[in-house]
């Protein structure tokens, strides 16, 4: 079954430091999404992506932020000076616009991010 | 902002009892998502609905969106220690590209 697949599963990096976190989406869906859980609070929507830009992003998505899609399969988010509180949990997600059932959203196993 | 509330927040029951969780809010979704998340792994999509008052069984869990579109439940039948998890509800609207997560509901199935 296609799945979301998400590297590294795990990133500790020092404050200030920029991270990227990497997602393959599935192969034939044309929506793709971060969302990000700190620990013991919702899931959240950052940024969503589609015909190679963004059609939409949250307050969190500040000037620290940026996703690219660099070839055909990959799709990315990189953190250009991590805080604190960039610690998280961070989902990458995708959907079939084609479906017709709205945005059902298929995501990865996560990142745990880790700021020090 | 539109927000869900879902209650309740903690559940514990035993092997083979009966539940229902909640997903509530004060405005419309176009559509309305239920995943299961286990710890320290992605939300698992289990459901959409999209019609108000549409109803969609999947096994023993029984999924209703509300008539108006503002809320939905989930009725889980003799509910089984795989059942055990996190319970999140997810909304979304037409033109509108970002899921809005609910609080979650914990279960916790007793043997």
């Amino acid at each position: 079954e296609p799945e979301v697949t998400q590297t590294p599963s795990h990133q500790v990096t020092q404050m200030g430091q920029e991270v990227i976190l990497r997602c393959v989406p599935i192969s034939n869906h044309l929506y793709f999404y971060w969302y990000r859980q700190i620990l013991g609070q919702k899931v959240e929507f950052l940024v969503s992506f589609y015909n190679n830009e963004i059609s939409e992003k949250s307050e969190i998505f500040d000037d620290q932020f940026s996703v690219e899609r660099p070839d055909g399969s990959n799709f990315t988010l990189k953190i250009r000076s991590t805080k604190l509180e960039d610690s998280a949990m961070y989902f990458c997600a995708s959907s079939d616009y084609e479906s017709g059932y709205g945005r059902e959203a298929f995501f990865g196993q996560g990142t745990r991010l880790t700021v020090v | 902002t539109q927000l869900l509330e879902q209650s309740p927040q903690f559940l514990s029951i035993q092997e083979g009892e009966n539940l229902t969780v909640y997903c509530n809010s004060s405005s419309v979704f176009s559509s309305l998502q239920w995943y299961r998340q286990e710890p320290g792994e992605g939300p698992v999509l289990l459901v959409t609905v999209v019609t108000g008052g549409e109803v969609k069984k999947l096994k023993r869990l029984t999924f209703q969106f509300g008539d108006a579109r503002k809320d939905s439940s989930l009725h889980i039948t003799a509910a089984q220690p795989g059942d055990t998890g996190l319970y999140l509800c997810a909304g979304s609207n037409f033109g509108n590209e970002k899921l809005t997560f609910g609080t979650g509901t914990r279960l916790t199935i007793i043997p």
